[in-house]
């Protein structure tokens, strides 16, 4: 496969269960990133990993959990999750240091929270 | 701050009508521009970037121009078709702590018709 990818594609969990989103990017990246896109609201950068390490976490609930083990994988571990959370997320990954700072962008996840 | 302002959508036009999205933005430094397409169901794609003042990008017939001057990115196509139907998202980079981010705006719904 090439460019990131992500699954699963679709979740429906309860608010009282515990899953998680996974990503990965094919394209030898250093740095990955967590969006969340909601109807009607700009996209919002949830988490940033730039050589496995967080670097940036803006004001996100703690029932999110990011975990980056190596510079390929990313994932977003969730629990006792709220309806309003429902929405798409999208994983993206960049090359930090070249002066071209172009993301790329998985296709997704749709969760649906109950 | 850092700001990205674009037309308030939803665009409708015909088949092969002339296209324009406007985006402004506001910034410290000097970012780079881009444009980012969303087609249903998938996730965001780069359509066009720029990284510097009076940089032209531009693909798949369409471009944008960065001006420094009146602060605008806007995103134009002579001739638009039913398959250029999607959300369209002008974002600018800035340097976070220790990886770059992108700041988005609200998107724009465009709709071709045959």
């Amino acid at each position: 496969e090439t460019g990131v990818t992500q699954t699963p594609r679709h979740l429906v969990m309860g608010m009282t269960n515990k899953k998680s989103l996974k990503c990965e990017q094919h394209l030898g990246h250093n740095a990955m990133y967590w969006y969340k896109q909601s109807a009607k609201k700009p996209l919002e950068l949830m988490f940033v990993y730039s050589l496995e390490e967080r670097v940036e976490n803006n004001s996100v609930p703690s029932r999110f959990s990011p975990e980056c083990p190596n510079s390929s994988h990313l994932f977003l571990h969730l629990h006792t999750l709220q309806p309003e959370d429902s929405a798409l997320y999208l994983c993206a990954s960049s090359q930090e240091g070249l002066t071209s700072d172009t993301q790329y962008f998985g296709p997704g996840t749709r969760l649906t929270v109950l | 701050g850092n700001s990205v302002t674009q037309m308030e959508g939803p665009v409708t036009l015909s088949e092969e009508a002339f296209l324009t999205i406007n985006c402004t933005y506001t910034a410290t430094g000097y970012p780079s521009l881009f444009w980012y397409v969303q087609y249903p169901g998938e996730g965001l794609q780069l359509l066009l970037k720029a990284t510097k003042a009076d940089d032209k990008g531009s693909n798949k017939g369409f471009e944008a121009t960065y001006r420094k001057e009146t602060t605008s990115f806007h995103l134009e196509k002579g001739s638009v078709q039913v398959s250029d139907s999607a959300v369209y998202f002008c974002a600018l980079s800035v340097k976070g702590q220790g990886a770059q981010k992108l700041v988005f705006g609200q998107g724009t719904r465009l709709t071709i018709n045959p």
